[in-house]
C-alpha cells in the first residue's frame, strides 16, 4: 500500500498525558498537512509542511501542540498535557502541489478520559 | 459566517433517485474545488475535482458557479453504496500558497432500498 499511513489508529489516554502521532505521506509528495475533525464537523486545518519546513500553523494549534517533519519525510504531531477538548480524529494528508487534491491517511482517533 | 457552507441534511432517498447537494464558499479568490466522500469513522476520500466548465464522472456531476460562489454535486441513479457524508472542499487562497483545504460541515446521504 503506497497511500498515506498514520499510527496509531486509536489512542486512549488520561487527561494530562502527552501523546504523539506519526504520519508517513506518499513518498513523492513534498507537501504534508495535519487536520483535526470532531463529530459532525468537517476537518479543520492545523498545520502544513513543505519538505521539512513548517510554513503555516492554525490558531487551533495551541502551544501544547507541536509538529515536526525531520528530513522532509514522515511527520509527528505531539500534544502535551492533553485536555478533554483534544478528543478528535487527527488526519494527515499529502499532495504534490498547492492546487492538487490531498490524499488522507486513515486518521488517529484520540480519546481523552 | 463559515467559509464553506453546506446543508448537513440528512437526505434520505430511495434507490434509483437523483439527489443534488449544494455548497457556497465565501472567499472569491479560491481557486480549487473538490467533493470528498467520507464514510462513518473513516478518512475523507476524493470523489472528484470541480472545474469551471462542470465535469462528470459516471453517475456524478459537479458544477461550479464562480460568480455566485456556489458548487453543486448531482448523483443520478443512487445506489445503497452511495450512503455517506459528502464534503464540499475549497482550497484556501491565503498567502504563501499553502494549499490548505477548507471543508464544509458535510451533507449526509442515506439511500434506502
Amino acid at each position: 500500500d503506497t497511500g498515506v499511513s498514520q499510527d496509531p489508529r486509536h489512542k486512549i489516554t488520561k487527561r494530562g498525558q502527552n501523546v504523539t502521532f506519526r504520519c508517513d505521506p506518499i513518498s513523492e509528495h513534498n507537501r504534508l498537512y495535519w487536520y483535526r475533525q470532531t463529530l459532525g464537523q468537517g476537518p479543520e486545518f492545523l498545520t502544513y509542511f513543505q519538505n521539512e519546513a513548517q510554513l503555516e500553523k492554525s490558531r487551533l494549534l495551541s502551544d501544547r501542540f507541536s509538529a515536526e517533519r525531520p528530513k522532509g519525510s514522515f511527520s509527528t504531531l505531539e500534544i502535551q498535557r492533553t485536555e478533554q477538548g483534544d478528543s478528535a480524529m487527527y488526519l494527515c494528508a499529502s499532495t504534490l502541489g498547492a492546487g492538487q487534491p490531498q490524499h488522507f491517511g486513515d486518521g488517529t482517533r484520540l480519546s481523552i478520559l | 459566517r463559515k467559509e464553506v457552507e453546506q446543508d448537513p441534511g440528512p437526505f434520505n432517498v430511495p434507490e434509483g433517485a437523483t439527489v443534488a447537494f449544494n455548497c457556497t464558499y465565501s472567499n472569491s479568490a479560491s481557486q480549487s474545488f473538490f467533493w470528498y466522500r467520507q464514510d462513518c469513522r473513516k478518512e475523507p476520500k476524493l470523489l472528484m475535482s470541480v472545474y469551471s466548465s462542470g465535469n462528470e464522472d459516471g453517475r456524478f456531476t459537479a458544477q461550479l458557479n464562480r460568480a455566485s460562489q456556489y458548487i453543486s454535486l448531482l448523483i443520478r441513479d443512487s445506489k445503497l453504496s452511495d450512503s455517506a457524508t459528502y464534503l464540499c472542499v475549497v482550497n484556501s487562497p491565503g498567502s504563501g500558497n499553502t494549499g490548505k483545504l477548507i471543508f464544509g460541515q458535510g451533507t449526509t446521504l442515506q439511500v434506502k432500498p
